[in-house]
């Protein structure tokens, strides 16, 4: 059965260092989406891309954060200068469509601590 | 996104039926209603959806009040892996506005019992 993974499963950065989370979606999808979720918190939007481009982003997606699908298949969140408060973690998703019948497969998770 | 409400636990034995309700009373017309589940230390995994009629599949079934107002995601018999948070999620993606987010609440924590 086709699923969505994550590289790497536990990230471990300094505060102010860059990190760079990994996806594979779905061969077929077409919409892509990371969510965040803070220990002992719900999970939360940040992103959903299609087209190569970002079609909606929440408020937590600020300039720190950047998408991009470089070759195909993966598809990766950049935090450019990591905070505290960026500890979480973050889960990667897809669909083949983004319609309100469409169903969205979820990766594993990578866990970021930043220290 | 509409907002649901749901308990915020429940319990159950194992191989008995369990009924999650999730109360969504401004529903609208178009709004699907959606059922995850985040089993521990992993991401969500979708469960089920319906739109009024009641739905079933091999994981659970679904059944939507007539109103649309209310609905029950049905476990048949529970058992130790079921144990998770259950999220009830109205998903509405007409006129544009919304690329398919989700939008979590804090769900219901399902305990079983062996």
């Amino acid at each position: 059965e086709p699923e969505v993974t994550q590289t790497p499963s536990h990230q471990v950065t300094q505060m102010g260092q860059e990190v760079i989370l990994r996806c594979v979606p779905i061969s077929n999808h077409l919409y892509f989406y990371w969510y965040r979720q803070i220990l002992g918190q719900k999970v939360e939007f940040l992103v959903s891309f299609y087209n190569n481009e970002i079609s909606e982003k929440s408020e937590i997606f600020d300039d720190q954060f950047s998408v991009e699908r470089p070759d195909g298949s993966n598809f990766t969140l950049k935090i450019r200068s990591t905070k505290l408060e960026d500890s979480a973690m973050y889960f990667c998703a897809s669909s083949f469509l983004a319609s309100s019948y469409n169903e969205q497969f979820f990766g594993p998770g990578t866990r970021l601590t930043v220290l | 996104d509409a907002k649901t409400t749901q308990p915020n636990s429940m319990e159950s034995n194992e191989e008995e039926p369990v009924h999650l309700p999730c109360n969504h009373s401004t529903i609208s017309g178009t709004d699907y209603i959606h059922w995850y589940r985040q089993l521990p230390s992993q991401g969500p995994e979708y469960v089920i959806h319906g739109l009024t009629s009641n739905v079933n599949n091999r994981m659970a079934s679904l059944a939507i009040a007539e109103d649309r107002k209310s609905s029950t995601l049905i476990l048949h018999r529970a058992t130790l892996r079921d144990a998770a948070v259950y999220y009830c999620i109205l998903r509405d993606v007409t006129g544009g506005t919304s690329y398919g987010k989700l939008t979590f609440g804090q769900g219901t924590i399902l305990t079983v019992h062996p």
